[in-house]
């Protein structure tokens, strides 16, 4: 069965901090997808980032990198130089790959990200 | 190109009632999902529907189901409303590239 385990509750830092989210996986399939989604007080989640089981190479979009582990089943998550409008709560998630299951996606708990200024 | 619309974005309605939502993909997305998110159980996928056909499906009762029509737009229905089913509505839309875009949700209270 697939899981999805984020062990950090709620992470408090302070404005400029660098800070990481950690996401780990549990999966028998040998092909799959991995996901960060951000949700915001308003509700809507917001796509941040795909990653194929395939592909390890780590991933950096301005302030936001993305370390994926497959030996350890981590697929982390790092905020560089902290903004107040990073304050959100942000999901880990996992699909099986194929078009017809992608759909399918198991949300980890969430991790709270609060950000002072 | 516009993001996905979901309607009502708030609803209120009395334990025994049924209640329909409303979801319109990103144009040229075929593959609509519904997930349901609360406070206990987090975020759980309810079904898939493409092409006007439910292709995956979550394990909840019965009295949650849905349809597709053939312009993609999708609805959710739920029956004999409990109070447990009070909670956030997501709707998603998925293209060729593997990524689901959400809506901004429903949100029901069951009273």
């Amino acid at each position: 069965a697939q899981k999805v385990t984020q062990a950090q509750t709620e992470i408090s830092v302070v404005e400029k901090e660098d800070v990481t989210l950690d996401c780990v996986y549990e999966t028998r399939d040998t092909t799959y997808y991995l996901f960060w989604y951000k949700q915001p007080p308003s509700g809507e989640l917001v796509f941040l980032i795909r990653r194929n089981s395939f592909d390890e190479q780590n991933e950096i979009s301005g302030r936001y990198s993305w370390n994926f582990q497959k030996s350890t089943s981590s697929f982390n998550f790092t905020i560089t130089a902290s903004q107040v409008v990073d304050s959100a709560v942000y999901f880990c998630a996992l699909s099986e790959a194929g078009y017809s299951s992608a759909s399918k996606i198991i949300f980890g708990s969430g991790t709270r990200l609060s950000i002072r200024p | 190109k516009a993001g996905v619309t979901q309607t009502p974005r708030y609803l209120i309605k009395t334990r025994g009632q049924q209640v329909t939502l409303s979801c319109s993909p990103i144009s040229g997305h075929r593959s609509v999902s519904w997930y349901q998110q609360t406070p206990g159980q987090g975020l759980q996928f309810l079904f898939e529907y493409f092409s006007e056909t439910q292709r995956n499906k979550g394990n909840f009762p019965g009295r949650f189901s849905g349809r597709q029509f053939s312009n993609s737009r999708s609805e959710m229905n739920v029956s004999t409303l409990e109070l447990g089913d009070s909670a956030l509505y997501l709707c998603a839309s998925m293209g060729g590239n593997y990524e689901q875009y959400f809506g901004p949700g429903t949100r029901l209270t069951v009273t």
